[in-house]
């Protein structure tokens, strides 16, 4: 398996522009989350899917950050308008409930999208 | 307060030191404590897992969970400059709903040959 996959591995834009990350987790996870990090706050969770279904959306920061997860192979994360304090490396991650660490839920991290907004 | 406290250091230590890498947390409902390695520019991965209190061994790594003090550690004898990372650690509920999970801010690590 090719692991999460994300992309783009790197985006420079200017305030205000819309920013559109993807990600398509390990085929067979069912749980898909969206973190951002930076040096400051460490890793944050934005936002968790369960079965596509968002469970917890209490840490997108603010209304300009949404997400989707339309199905069990694809989701995306967006910024509109995006603002210079979202310049971060943003994680997704996948896991499966019911793996041979089933109590862990080892999450499998993508390499990440390292986003600067000028 | 956060729910995972954890010094983001950083850490730096000659090759074959012991190194000692600790959090502390709040909620006393965190059964499941793990840590994960993050080497530069890429994303974190499962090193060690325990459930509830104890000592886990695993080759150079060491990892102990201390409920009552709501403290747990990672411990790396005979340190190589390949453990160079970020040490994040990270816990869950025994009743949530899978999935969710709490993370330190992380730890970065170098050692030096």
């Amino acid at each position: 398996d090719a692991g999460v996959i994300q992309s783009p591995r790197h985006e420079v834009t200017e305030m205000g522009q819309e920013v559109t990350l993807r990600c398509k987790p390990i085929s067979g996870h069912d749980y898909l989350f969206w973190y951002r990090q930076t040096m400051m706050r460490g890793l944050e969770l934005l936002i968790y899917f369960n079965n596509n279904v968002p469970i917890d959306d209490s840490g997108m920061p603010e209304d300009r950050f949404s997400a989707k997860m339309p199905n069990a192979s694809f989701s995306t994360l967006k910024i509109q308008p995006s603002e210079p304090r979202d310049s971060a490396v943003y994680f997704c991650a996948s896991s499966f409930a019911t793996s041979g660490r089933a109590s862990y839920n080892e999450q499998f991290f993508g390499p990440g999208t390292r986003l600067t907004v000028l | 307060q956060k729910e995972v406290e954890q010094d983001p250091g950083p850490l730096s230590v000659p090759e074959g030191a012991i190194v000692s890498l600790n959090c502390t947390y709040s909620n006393s409902a965190f059964q499941y404590f793990m840590w994960y390695r993050q080497y530069s520019r890429k994303g974190p991965e499962l090193l060690m897992y325990t459930y509830s209190s104890g000592n886990k061994e695993d080759g150079r790594f060491t990892a102990q969970v201390d409920k009552s003090s709501k403290y747990i550690s990672l411990f790396i004898r005979d340190s190589q400059p390949s453990d160079s990372a970020t040490y994040l650690c990270a816990m869950k509920n025994r009743g949530s709903t899978l999935g969710r999970l709490y993370f330190g801010r992380g730890t970065q690590l170098t050692v030096w040959p």
